[in-house]
This record gives C-alpha cells, sequence and structure tokens, in this order.
C-alpha cells in the first residue's frame, strides 16, 4: 500500500529553538516531494520542494534520502508564526498528472 | 500572487442532495485537482483533470462524483446524491504542469451534509 508516514507530535519548542521533522514513504519509484504547512482549518500551503541535492530557504532546509525513502524538514530560529501542522506529500506514482498523498502532518507548537 | 479561488466557502446541503463546487485555477495552469480532508484526517486525492478529460481517480470517486471543465476559467465537482460521510473540505489545486511541479491549493469549500 502506498503512503506517507509521519510523527504527529505535537513537538513543543520554545521559541528560537532548532525543529527537525521526518517522514517516510513506501514508493522507491517516487519522483516529486514537498513539505506544506497547514494552519487550523485552512488550506495546505506550499513551504518547499524538496530535490535531491538538498535544499534551503531561509531558516528551513529540507533534505531527501532516496535509500532510506525518508524526508526531513529543519527549521532554525523558530518563531511562534511557525506554529501549523506541517505536511510531509509525496507524488508516490511518479506520473505526470497523478495526484499528491499526504502525510497526516506534524503539528509544531512554538512557545514564547 | 495568482491564486486558486473556490465558492462557496460553506455549503450546508440535505443528506441525498446535489451539490456542486466550484474553483478558479491559476489562469496558465493545465491540470486541476479536487482533494477532500475530513475534519481531523490528512488531506485526501479525489482526482486529476488534464486536458479536458480525467486523468487519474482515488478509489473515493466513484460515480456519485463527476468533473467539469464547463468554460476556460472554471473547474467544477459534483455530488450527485450526497451522504453524512461527504461532510469534509473540498480542496481544489492546481499546477502549472504535472509531475514535478508543486500544486497550489484554494482555500476551500467546507461542504455539511445534514
Amino acid at each position: 500500500r502506498k503512503e506517507v508516514e509521519q510523527d504527529p507530535g505535537p513537538f513543543n519548542v520554545p521559541e528560537g529553538a532548532t525543529v527537525a521533522f521526518n517522514c517516510t514513504y513506501s514508493n522507491s519509484a517516487s519522483q516529486s516531494f514537498f513539505w506544506y504547512r497547514q494552519d487550523c482549518r485552512k488550506e495546505p500551503k506550499l513551504l518547499m520542494s524538496v530535490y535531491s541535492s538538498g535544499n534551503e530557504d531561509g531558516r528551513f532546509t529540507a533534505q531527501l534520502n532516496r535509500a532510506s525513502q525518508y524526508i526531513s524538514l529543519l527549521i532554525r530560529d523558530s518563531k511562534l508564526s511557525d506554529s501549523a501542522t506541517y505536511l510531509c506529500v509525496v507524488n508516490l506514482s511518479g506520473g505526470g498528472a497523478d495526484g499528491l498523498t499526504f502525510g497526516k502532518g506534524t503539528h509544531l507548537i512554538i512557545q514564547p | 500572487e495568482p491564486e486558486v479561488t473556490q465558492t462557496p466557502s460553506h455549503q450546508v446541503t440535505q443528506m441525498g442532495q446535489e451539490v456542486i463546487l466550484r474553483c478558479v485555477p491559476i489562469s496558465n495552469h493545465l491540470y486541476f485537482y479536487w482533494y477532500r480532508q475530513i475534519l481531523g484526517q490528512k488531506v485526501e486525492f479525489l482526482v486529476s483533470f488534464y486536458n479536458n478529460e480525467i486523468s487519474e481517480k482515488s478509489e473515493i470517486f466513484d460515480d456519485q462524483f463527476s468533473v467539469e471543465r464547463p468554460d476556460g476559467s472554471n473547474f467544477t465537482l459534483k455530488i450527485r446524491s450526497t451522504k453524512l460521510e461527504d461532510s469534509a473540505m473540498y480542496f481544489c489545486a492546481s499546477s502549472a504542469t504535472g509531475g514535478n511541479q508543486p500544486q497550489h491549493f484554494g482555500d476551500g469549500t467546507r461542504l455539511s451534509i445534514l
């Protein structure tokens, strides 16, 4: 069965700390990987795509380990506004118009 | 920044009634999608649409569901005879191309079946 697995948390982290999440995916042929964030009762919003070589966007760093089939997200110098649910999202089939498979999300709470 | 827009934001419908959810994808995007999220659960793929036809659909997308692109801008999801378990948040998404391109989501329609 094709799945994306995440630790649901919650992660309670003090402001300014560094926090990391992992996620695993089931299909080794998967080609596209993303992190989205979702605020309560809102739509998923793209945080960043995840590339094979790893990529960084400001305080956020994403990495992909194809051999172990996991993706990570690192948030440095966390802000109160980073509190949200972080969704690991994979195109498991690798096809052109395929739907995305979402993890259940990791709930992050940044505490002042 | 271009957005995916969805209407209505909240739809309340009696069980057994038909409902149509509407979406306007980002204008230069070619791939369109519907997802749903039952309260407290993960986002689930329903259907993808490209070149005026369904490209892929999930097990959830049974004969009660249909999609249509009636003109150059709208993309609709119809549920023919709603059930209580259809109550969920329905998200429309679009992407410029398929595959490795990220999908951009609308702010959703909350569907409540009574």
